[in-house]
Parts: structure tokens; sequence; C-alpha cells
């Protein structure tokens, strides 16, 4: 059973750094082709992929976001980050992260965290 | 950007037929995915790759696409159906992971 939960702070004051861990067990990113996607939802609904990041290290970003986000794995510790920088009241909203077993589809979901921005 | 495009609502009577569109520009030749989310909770992938189903997905639930729509039907609606029904897919000229806007599902 594969299963991953997200962590994190739940308040951010804008411009700091978010940072915040994807930890999951049942698949191995080590296997080749899985990956780890961190994808928000804001408060209107509707869902931005943000990230993504394969066992082989290969790593990509949203075009419209890549200069504030890293994302990085520890395949051993099970755990993927992501930070991102100079946060806005904009960016407020639920975080997941899912497992992607190839082709850019995220086969199953964390349970969100949800971040607030606010100064 | 590459920009999907559903209806922002759909209703129907229990046990008839809902079908949900994802419109884009030949949409039909690449591949997408399908995610129902009920209230409060997390995205569920339902299809992918156009019509194929998860373990678990009950085989009222379909997909096709071609040309410039791509279509989730689910049969014999129930009031467990109802929630908000997104298309994804991953544009290759961008590099992007595109969402749709979403479409919510209400069983009168």
């Amino acid at each position: 059973q594969i299963t991953l939960k997200e962590s994190g702070p739940s308040f951010v004051k804008p411009p700091q750094t978010l940072t915040l861990t994807c930890t999951f067990s049942g698949f191995s990113l080590s296997t080749n082709g899985m990956g780890v996607a961190w994808i928000r939802q804001t408060p209107r609904q509707a869902l931005e992929w943000l990230s993504l990041i394969y066992g082989d290290g290969s790593k990509h970003y949203s075009s419209s976001l890549r200069d504030r986000l890293t994302i990085t794995k520890d395949s051993p510790k099970n755990r993927v980050t992501l930070t991102m920088t100079v946060m806005d009241p904009s960016d407020t909203g639920t975080y997941f992260c899912a497992h992607s077993p190839n082709y850019w589809r995220f086969a199953t979901w964390g349970q969100g965290a949800l971040v607030t921005v606010s100064s | 950007s590459y920009i999907l495009s559903q209806p922002p609502s759909v209703s129907v009577a229990p046990g008839e037929t809902a079908m949900i569109t994802c419109g884009a520009t030949n949409i039909g030749s690449k591949s997408v995915h399908w995610y129902q989310q009920r209230s409060g909770q997390a995205p569920l992938l339902i299809i992918y790759y156009d019509s194929a189903r998860p373990s678990g997905i009950s085989d009222r639930i379909s997909g096709s696409n071609s040309g410039d729509v791509a279509t989730l039907t689910i049969n014999s609606v129930e009031v467990g159906d109802e929630a908000d029904y997104f298309c994804q897919l991953w544009d290759m000229s961008s590099g992007d992971v595109v969402f749709g806007g979403g479409t919510k599902l209400t069983v009168l």
C-alpha cells in the first residue's frame, strides 16, 4: 500500500521561504521511473502542478514558478522536500505530494497540508 | 501555455449518465488523466491514459479522447459520485503539467 504525508508550517509570513516535506512508504524512489510530485490547490479549488522529481534525480518545475522552487530527495529516508521562496498571500492553499509511477500521472496523493501566507 | 477547458458544473439525476468534457486544441494527441475529488478529500486518480481504470475504480466510469475533446463518462450516476472532477495532462512543448479548472458534478 502506497501512502504519502505532507508536513511543514501551517503559517508563513511574506516574503519568507516555505519548506515542505513529503514522507512516503510503499514504493522506492530508487526504482526506475518512480517519481514524487508537488501540487497545490488554491482556495478557489484550482489545482496547480509545482514540481516533480524522479528516482534518477531528474527534476522538473512549473515554468511559471521555477525561479522560486527547489525539489530534493532523500531516497534512503523516503522523503522529498520542496522549498518555495518569496512566499506571498496568493500562495495560500493546500499543498499535496503525490506518487507518480510514470508518464506524468499522479496515482496516489497525500492528505494535503494547508499553508496560509499572511503578515 | 496549454489551457484545458471544463464546464464549471454538470447536474444529473440518479441513474442517468454524466458526461464531463475537457477541451483543448488537438488534445486527442495527448494522454489525459482524470481525478475525482470528494469534499474535504485529496484527489483520486480514476482514469489514466485517456481510458484506463486503476484497480478498484468502478466500471461505470470510462474515458475517451479524440480531436479537441476528452470526455469522462459516468454511467448510472449515484449520489456518491457527487464530487469535483479534474482532467490533467503533460504538455511536452512547455514541459508543464496542466490541470483543467474542474467540474462540479451534482446529483439531483
